[in-house]
């Protein structure tokens, strides 16, 4: 089924580690989007690719980074991990040149401890 | 910066009320404005409104765009305890920088 995946659903990890939340989409969509939700705020815009090769910063960058190797795959990585970033992180694409709407993964909770 | 930001931030109904969520936003390139709805896990789309597409309808759910006061609704007539939900206002905007923008949400509690 065509769509876009996270992984993993859940994680917890300790203060200080790294990790890798991935994401990936088969709609070849060119823009691709990572938001945080936590609750009271919404989802928050964290980095965000407007096609392969190109990445930019959203409302709340800081502790996290990018890439864009490819028009499937946006990886988010936590360098070094605190508790606030404890939250739930979806990923999300869109097709800008024909303005679709934006689709989402199904999210992945991570606690930091 | 853009900004969206939705009004109520919370609202509890019965079933069968019509009920009136607001998003009013400030952006620098308008593309379109979009809503969604929010269960469980990840935000489901309901509408997408643009310049050329002010008014959108489906079933007991229609949503209007203001352009000139910047503004949307998000109308639910004769509400159902499945409507219960966190409703979402999204605005994507940008020349050169391509960005979607969500407001903190509205939620919607039905009772019976």
């Amino acid at each position: 089924t065509a769509g876009i995946t996270q992984a993993p659903t859940s994680q917890i990890l300790a203060a200080g580690r790294s990790m890798t939340l991935r994401c990936t989409q088969d709609m070849r969509h060119n823009a691709m989007y990572w938001y945080r939700q936590d609750l009271g705020l919404g989802l928050r815009l964290i980095h965000y690719s407007n096609t392969a090769g190109t990445t930019g910063k959203g409302e709340v960058p800081d502790g996290y980074s990018v890439s864009r190797a490819n028009t499937d795959d946006f990886p988010l990585t936590l360098a070094s991990a605190v508790p606030s970033q404890t939250s739930v992180y979806f990923c999300a694409s869109s097709d800008r040149d024909r303005d679709t709407e934006a689709f989402f993964g199904q999210g992945t909770r991570l606690t930091v401890v | 910066e853009d900004k969206v930001v939705q009004s109520p931030l919370s609202l509890v109904v019965h079933e069968g009320d019509t009920v009136t969520l607001n998003c009013s936003y400030e952006v620098t390139n308008f593309r379109s404005l979009l809503w969604y709805k929010q269960e469980k896990k990840a935000p489901t789309f309901l509408f997408m409104l643009t310049s050329s597409g002010i008014e959108k309808k489906s079933g007991r759910l229609s949503s209007i765009l203001d352009k000139k006061e910047l503004f949307s609704i998000l109308n639910i007539t004769a509400t159902q305890t499945g409507d219960s939900a966190v409703y979402l206002c999204a605005l994507y905007s940008g020349a050169g920088s391509y960005q979607l923008t969500f407001g903190k949400g509205t939620k919607l509690s039905v009772i019976p």
